[in-house]
């Protein structure tokens, strides 16, 4: 499989934990992106990437958001002393240089904040 | 004020007949990209199709086009011989020019059902 991949599918913590996800990029694409779903909303952006540079990071990511990319390939966010306003999808989506060229998304990692 | 605006929360349509899935946007940006993804239950975002801002034609790809209107701020979808596997969330998203990041502004998104 060729596409975005994303682990894990689903993780349930309990309020204050710290957890981790990680994206694997499509291998030539050197633009990644964090997004975040919650229910009955679109995507909203959280932080781009162009290789291992991170180039822009959304007001919605606190200080409790980290996210890295060494050397330029895969990706981890990491959520420390969760809540449980953190809930929702998290969604990773790269793409290449092209302004005009889709994203593309793989398959999320739902968070559960309990 | 939302950049994109997606009116309606649900749609039904009969298989096989069109549908049109409406989105109108803001921006001040002369240069912008319209972009529409397909969300199934499983979660995954599927592109669709992209129009610009600079393009004088309506987009299509197969069985979906792009109802320009860029006087108008919208972006309609239009799925015309609507299948059974077109059930999903539709989201209608933009993308505006200056700078590197190419990061997308979400509508709340199109709950399509085909009924048989």
């Amino acid at each position: 499989d060729t596409g975005v991949s994303q682990n894990p599918r689903h993780k349930i913590t309990k309020r204050g934990q710290n957890v981790t996800f990680r994206c694997d990029p499509i291998s030539e694409h050197n633009r990644l992106y964090w997004y975040r779903q919650t229910l009955g909303q679109g995507p909203e952006f959280l932080t781009y990437f162009q290789n291992e540079a991170q180039l822009e990071k959304s007001r919605l990511l606190s200080d409790r958001f980290s996210a890295e990319r060494p050397k330029g390939s895969f990706s981890t966010l990491e959520i420390q002393r969760t809540e449980q306003g953190d809930s929702a999808m998290y969604l990773c989506a790269t793409g290449t240089g092209g302004w005009y060229n889709e994203q593309f998304f793989g398959p999320g990692t739902r968070l559960t904040v309990l | 004020a939302q950049k994109i605006t997606q009116t309606q929360p649900g749609m039904f349509v009969q298989e096989k007949e069109a549908v049109t899935l409406d989105c109108t946007y803001d921006t001040s940006d002369p240069s912008y990209g319209l972009f529409w993804y397909k969300q199934p239950s499983s979660g995954e975002m599927i592109f669709l199709i992209y129009q610009g801002s600079y393009d004088q034609q309506n987009a299509t790809e197969g069985r979906y086009s792009l109802n320009f209107q860029k006087a108008r701020k919208s972006a309609n979808l239009v799925i015309s011989a609507s299948q059974l596997g077109d059930s999903a969330m539709y989201f209608c998203a933009m993308r505006e020019g200056g700078g590197s990041n190419y990061k997308l502004t979400f509508g709340k998104g199109t709950l399509l059902t085909v009924n048989p």
